[in-house]
Parts: structure tokens; C-alpha cells; sequence
């Protein structure tokens, strides 16, 4: 198994621009979810998906999109990059209660 | 959502024992505590999790008392590369999101 895999690894923006981080598991996990890490802080849940076809916000949505059309893939949409959004995320697929992270996406926006 | 409180940091010497104690006044009945180590760079990593009494798995242990509000993480003669930062999170599996708090920065010297 794969895992969690997140592409790409590094993107550079620049505001206004949108942009598709995209996030796939191969272990048939129904709960995903998109975190973002700024720098010194903990672990914010921004959308998490419970299955195909269903989504719900989390703790910081606003600027963020997601669909889930498969149980495999949980795309994070930037509809219109701003400097704010300058983080690192990381996809998790969970199975009970463990998370399984991917090795994160590190995006800035000038 | 139950929320969690750990201490910011704390710091240990090679070899010793070290407690990572977490407060969850709220946690519900069918929560799950589980806990996570993260790595700078790199995407959390599952360390143990427990409901209640005591875990003990290859890298930690974990205490839970009968009121289940609070959880002590216990890393047995701790060594240079356990320096990260350790979540605790509360959850149960009906899909409820997972809420990361700020963790506790463990500092590991020689």
C-alpha cells in the first residue's frame, strides 16, 4: 500500500490564482480529512469527508473547496489564493480512530 | 466537539522517563483518546490510543483513569529523536471530526 499520497510536494501562487491539492489514499478508508500547519501552530482541520459524496466543514473552511467523488480521492480546491493561505497541508485518511497522515503539501501565495 | 489541553512544552534528558499529561473535561462516552508524534516536515504519526486503564504498546504507554478525564502519556527512557511535538486528540468513530489542539514540544538533550 501507497498509503496517504499528496501532490504536489511545493507550489508557488500568487494571489488570486486558484489552485487543486490533490490527495489519495489506497487503503479504502471512508473518513478523510485537510488539515493546514502554519508555522509553530498545531494542526487546523479546514474540510473532512465521512464517504463518497459527503462533505462537512471544519474548524477554518472559508476560502477552501471539496468534493469527494470516490473513496480514494479528497481533492482541496483555492478558489482564489490569498497571502493567509501560505501553509502546510496535509490529507489524512482515518480508519476508527487512527489518522494516517500524508507527507504534506507546502504552498505559499505571494 | 471534546477540546484538550496540553502543556506548551516540556523538556527531558536521554534516558528518562517522561509524562505528557492531557486534560479532556468534556470527553464523551464513546471517545476514543488517541495520540500522535510529529516530526518537523513531516505529517503526524500514530502513537497509541486507548478508551480506558492502561496501553501499552512498543514505543509508549498510556493511562486513562476510571473518570476519564484527563490521559498521561508515558515514554520510557526517552532518547534524542523522540524530540517532536505530541497531540492528544478525543474522538469517537461515528464520524465526528478530529479537532488537533497545539501539542506539547518535547525537547530531548544529551
Amino acid at each position: 500500500n501507497a498509503g496517504v499520497t499528496q501532490t504536489p510536494k511545493f507550489q508557488v501562487l500568487k494571489t488570486g490564482q486558484s489552485m487543486t491539492l490533490q490527495c489519495a489514499q489506497d487503503m479504502n478508508h471512508e473518513y478523510m480529512s485537510w488539515y493546514r500547519q502554519d508555522p509553530g501552530m498545531g494542526l487546523r482541520l479546514i474540510h473532512y469527508s465521512v464517504g463518497a459524496g459527503i462533505t462537512d466543514q471544519g474548524e477554518v473552511p472559508n476560502g477552501y473547496n471539496v468534493s469527494r467523488s470516490t473513496t480514494e480521492d479528497f481533492p482541496l480546491r483555492l478558489l482564489s489564493a490569498a497571502p493567509s493561505q501560505t501553509s502546510v497541508y496535509f490529507c489524512a485518511s482515518r480508519w476508527g480512530e487512527t489518522q494516517y497522515f500524508g507527507p504534506g503539501t507546502r504552498l505559499l501565495v505571494l | 466537539l471534546a477540546k484538550t489541553t496540553q502543556p506548551i512544552s516540556m523538556d527531558s534528558y536521554e534516558g528518562q522517563e517522561v509524562n505528557i499529561t492531557c486534560s479532556h473535561n468534556n470527553i464523551a462516552t464513546n471517545d476514543y483518546i488517541t495520540w500522535y508524534q510529529q516530526f518537523p516536515s513531516q505529517g503526524p504519526r500514530f502513537i497509541i490510543q486507548g478508551y480506558k486503564t492502561k496501553v501499552t504498546n512498543e514505543v509508549a504507554s498510556l493511562f486513562i483513569p476510571a473518570d476519564r478525564k484527563s490521559s498521561t502519556l508515558s515514554l520510557p527512557r526517552v532518547s534524542l529523536s523522540d524530540t517532536a511535538v505530541y497531540y492528544c486528540l478525543v474522538g469517537d468513530s461515528r464520524g465526528t471530526a478530529l479537532i488537533f489542539g497545539k501539542g506539547t514540544t518535547l525537547s530531548v538533550s544529551s
